[in-house]
């Protein structure tokens, strides 16, 4: 049972640079989400999604979008990299509202 | 808003200590509580969790009870070990009339090492 499954593990991007973080579950949960983590300061939500077609801002959405044509995938995409993005992504889903979640192993990312 | 509190890190113990790290939280509504783990270059994983109040959750050695008087949730295991290492998360998943839509606020964590 593969879980979430989060691709690339590792990048490295020049400013204003686009790309795509991948994000895949095979649990058919319908809530996914996905959150920065910066040291000191655990982990922010980006966006979330509570079913196909439906997603929303978190806490911190600005240089991000999200779109969700299919319960499995929910990928996130920098439009124009800054240096304030370098962190590590975690994109995690769950069953349902106050359910735990369930985490991908992050994706390491670097913005020059 | 909602707001989840650690303990100042990192905590460094030998083996077969008595750990406690200390949460707090704020919440509208009556919230879900939970501890995650994350061990060197890996995700999240759930600890354990708590779904009302005087609830108690238990994984793997650790405790921890939902105290909604006091608004913590401390994490507590009595004899940690080496493989115990981690990064530690309380996070909150609460209601505010209506639904969470399954969003998670998370404390700072806190970095755990345990010494031979």
């Amino acid at each position: 049972n593969a879980g979430v499954t989060q691709t690339p593990k590792f990048q490295v991007l020049k400013t204003g640079q686009s790309m795509t973080l991948q994000c895949a579950q095979d649990m058919n949960h319908e809530y996914m989400s996905w959150y920065r983590q910066d040291p000191g300061m655990g982990l922010r939500l980006i966006h979330y999604s509570v079913g196909a077609g439906i997603t929303d801002q978190g806490e911190v959405p600005n240089g991000y979008n999200v779109s969700r044509s299919t319960t499995e995938d929910f990928p996130l995409r920098l439009l124009s990299a800054a240096p304030s993005q370098t962190s590590v992504y975690f994109c995690a889903s769950s069953p349902g509202s106050l359910q735990p979640q369930h985490f991908g192993d992050g994706t390491r990312l670097s913005i020059l | 808003g909602n707001s989840v509190t650690q303990m100042e890190g990192p905590v460094t113990l030998s083996e077969e200590a008595f750990l406690t790290i200390n949460c707090t939280y704020t919440a509208t509504g009556y919230p879900s509580l939970f501890w995650y783990v994350q061990y060197p270059g890996e995700g999240l994983q759930l600890l354990l969790k708590a779904t009302k109040a005087d609830d108690k959750g238990s994984n793997k050695g650790f405790e921890a009870t939902y105290r909604k008087e006091t608004t913590s949730f401390h994490l507590e295991k009595g004899s940690v070990q080496v493989s115990d290492s981690a990064v530690y998360f309380c996070a909150l998943s609460a209601n505010a009339g209506g639904t969470s839509y399954g969003k998670l606020t998370f404390g700072q964590g806190t970095i755990l090492t345990v010494h031979p």
